[in-house]
């Protein structure tokens, strides 16, 4: 069964750091773009950052450019988040979502880690 | 930054009804729109990509077209499970951008 699964968020004070991960399971994940989206309470989705398949090439929205390092491992198939000086605006539900390659569309989500920032 | 923006924003409709949701982009994006379907506390799910095609497993009911900067939704017979929130995305340039969201409620 082709699965991802997102761990590691929770309470953090603002300026502090948290390291989501995402364990892929079913698929040939060196073979995918992978990409990190985020749902804030009561708003919509946000595309956050993606990295390509051999971990060479990185994009992230403006709003986290300089805080935000995304990452991953091939050879333990998880892809990173790595969140430092983090902001009251970051408190949302991470995705992890899998590139399909062909379609430019994300086509596998993870169930999503919630990350709360509040002093 | 492309700017989606969608409308409505929400909506009721009865189960059986024809339900079309639009998606404009700020400026052209080819064909590089995808459709996704979230329900409360889920993970989104992919419905449409590259604005037409449907997804492996989705139900026939659910149709998109467009290209430019003008795309719809299209449900054609709306079923108890559709009730739901619905989300455009580009894919033309970075960042990838979603609409605000159009949230389907049962009338």
């Amino acid at each position: 069964e082709v699965q991802l699964v997102e761990s590691g968020g929770g309470l953090v004070q603002p300026g502090g750091s948290l390291r989501l991960s995402c364990a892929a399971s079913g698929f040939t994940f060196s073979s995918h773009w992978m990409h990190w989206v985020r749902l804030p309470p009561g708003k919509g989705l946000v595309w956050v950052s993606r990295i390509s398949t051999d971990g060479s090439r990185t994009t992230y929205v403006d709003s986290v450019k300089g805080r935000f390092t995304i990452s991953r491992d091939n050879a333990k198939n998880t892809l990173y988040l790595q969140m430092n000086s983090l902001r009251a605006e970051d408190t949302a539900v991470y995705y992890c979502a899998r590139d399909s390659r062909d379609a430019r569309a994300f086509d596998v989500w993870g169930q999503g880690t919630m990350v709360t920032v509040s002093s | 930054d492309i700017l989606m923006t969608q409308s409505p924003s929400s909506l009721s409709a009865s189960v059986g009804d024809r339900v079309t949701i639009t998606c404009r982009a700020s400026q052209i994006i080819d064909i590089y729109l995808n459709w996704y379907q979230q329900k409360a506390g889920k993970a989104p799910n992919l419905l449409i990509y590259t604005a037409s095609s449907l997804q492996s497993g989705v139900p026939s009911r659910f149709s998109g077209s467009g290209s430019g900067t003008d795309f719809t939704l299209t449900i054609s017979s709306l079923q108890p499970e559709d009730f739901a929130t619905y989300y455009c995305q580009q894919t033309y340039s970075t960042p990838w951008t979603f609409g605000q969201g159009t949230e389907v409620e049962i009338k």
